[in-house]
């Protein structure tokens, strides 16, 4: 599969801990993206990168999370301290140009 | 502040009628409106962009300026349309998406 790739699938931590997730974009796309789903709502924006640059973040993303993508390849969302309130999907989006975003399966997160 | 709505939370129809998803749009700049699907264990993809006018799936949806709607229409469904149904709208320099909050599309044989 050569589409956007997310690790892991699934993700059961306790509340305190932190945890950190990987997406590897399609191969050209310059553009990233992370999304958060709950259940029975869309998927909400949390943040941009640009090649290497975090151009943009949502006020969802409180300061216990934290995004890299070094070297504008993969992708990391880490989030610290987790809560019950961060259970959710966390899914990942790659484009490039005009190209429409293409999303990973995404990582389901439970915070127990 | 861009908002999407897709006011109906579920939409079961039998094989062979017509469908019709609604979604509209709040959106103070020039909009570019999309439908994405997501069909049971499968990621989310795009079903199709306004932009670009197509027909997927004999899926189809007219982008109304005056009436803020995107909505997606189908004449005769079939039961592998059953799906998620996600309207979206993109914004900005950086092109985020902004998603309603979904549709169940269920086509009963």
């Amino acid at each position: 599969d050569t589409g956007v790739s997310q690790d892991p699938r699934h993700k059961i931590t306790k509340r305190g801990q932190n945890v950190t997730f990987r997406c590897d974009p399609i191969s050209e796309h310059n553009r990233l993206y992370w999304y958060r789903q709950t259940l029975g709502q869309g998927p909400e924006f949390l943040t941009y990168f640009q090649n290497e640059a975090q151009l943009e973040k949502s006020r969802l993303l409180s300061d216990r999370f934290s995004a890299e993508r070094p070297k504008g390849s993969f992708s990391t969302l880490e989030i610290q301290r987790t809560e019950q309130g961060d259970s959710a999907m966390y899914l990942c989006a790659s484009s490039s140009g005009l190209l429409s975003a293409f999303f990973g399966q995404g990582t389901r997160l439970t915070v127990v | 502040a861009q908002r999407v709505t897709q006011p109906e939370k579920l939409l079961s129809v039998f094989k062979g009628a017509p469908v019709e998803l609604k979604c509209n749009y709040s959106y103070s700049g020039s909009p570019e409106l999309f439908w994405y699907v997501q069909y049971s264990r499968q990621r989310l993809q795009l079903l199709l962009r306004h932009i670009s006018r197509e027909s997927i799936k004999g899926f189809t949806a007219d982008l109304n300026k005056g009436e803020t709607s995107f909505h997606l229409k189908k004449p005769f469904a079939q039961e592998e349309d059953s799906a998620m149904y996600y309207c979206a709208l993109k914004s900005g320099a950086n092109s985020k998406l902004t998603f309603g909050k979904g549709i169940t599309l269920s086509v009963r044989p």
